[in-house]
């Protein structure tokens, strides 16, 4: 079965500290792994996949098969990142997105 | 190109009613996925519509079903409305012939079951 774990509900940071978003998944097979955001009275949106390796608003994240983790981090944290956070999986074939709870990011200036 | 869109985005049932909700995914798009989006359980996967079949479902009851027309719209219908089908039911649609998989995600629509 696939499952996605965000163990955090909320998050607080305060302005230019790093942050880092945790995401754990359940899947036997090789996943493709997302992050979304919705920010206040925004539509969700991609933010991020794995397999692009690339870095969007400074949020960078790595899939660590070995711990089975995606992790979400920025080095300094602005006060335009407050959102709530998806982190998601997509396992093999035509399978749908499976998405954890969310972690809502709070940056305090 | 336009976005994901879904009609209506606010609704108020009572409760023993039906619902139907509509979503038009972005032009050239032929998946279409259904979530309903609450504050206890996050997103939950309902079902997908590729090419007018349903290509997935998720773990929700028979109450919950849906359909995809010829140009790719799709509905959801919830009859026999229940307090915790309150809920944000969100549509998202997919690209084809892509080897990257994204959604495009509608802007909800806010279902209160009274």
């Amino acid at each position: 079965a696939q499952r996605v774990t965000q163990p955090e509900k909320l998050l607080s940071v305060f302005k230019g500290a790093p942050v880092e978003l945790k995401c754990n998944y359940s899947y036997s097979g090789s996943p493709e792994l997302f992050w979304y955001v919705q920010y206040s009275r925004q539509r969700l949106q991609l933010l991020l996949r794995h397999i692009s390796r690339e870095s969007i608003k400074g949020f960078t994240a790595d899939l660590n098969k070995g711990e089975t983790s995606f992790h979400l981090k920025k080095p300094f944290a602005q006060e335009e990142d407050s959102a709530m956070y998806y982190c998601a999986l997509r396992g093999s074939g035509n399978t749908p997105l499976v998405f954890g709870k969310g972690t809502r990011l709070s940056v305090i200036a | 190109k336009a976005g994901v869109t879904q009609t209506p985005r606010y609704l108020i049932k009572t409760r023993g009613q039906q619902v139907t909700l509509s979503c038009s995914p972005i032009s050239g798009h032929r998946s279409v996925s259904w979530y309903q989006q609450t504050p206890g359980q996050g997103l939950q996967f309902l079902f997908e519509y590729f090419s007018e079949t349903q290509r997935n479902k998720g773990n929700f009851p028979g109450r919950f079903s849906g359909r995809q027309f010829s140009n790719s719209r799709s509905e959801m219908n919830v009859s026999t409305l229940e307090l915790g089908d309150s809920a944000l039911y969100l549509c998202a649609s997919s690209p084809t012939g892509t080897q990257v998989y994204e959604q495009y995600f509608g802007p909800g629509t806010r279902l209160t079951v009274t």
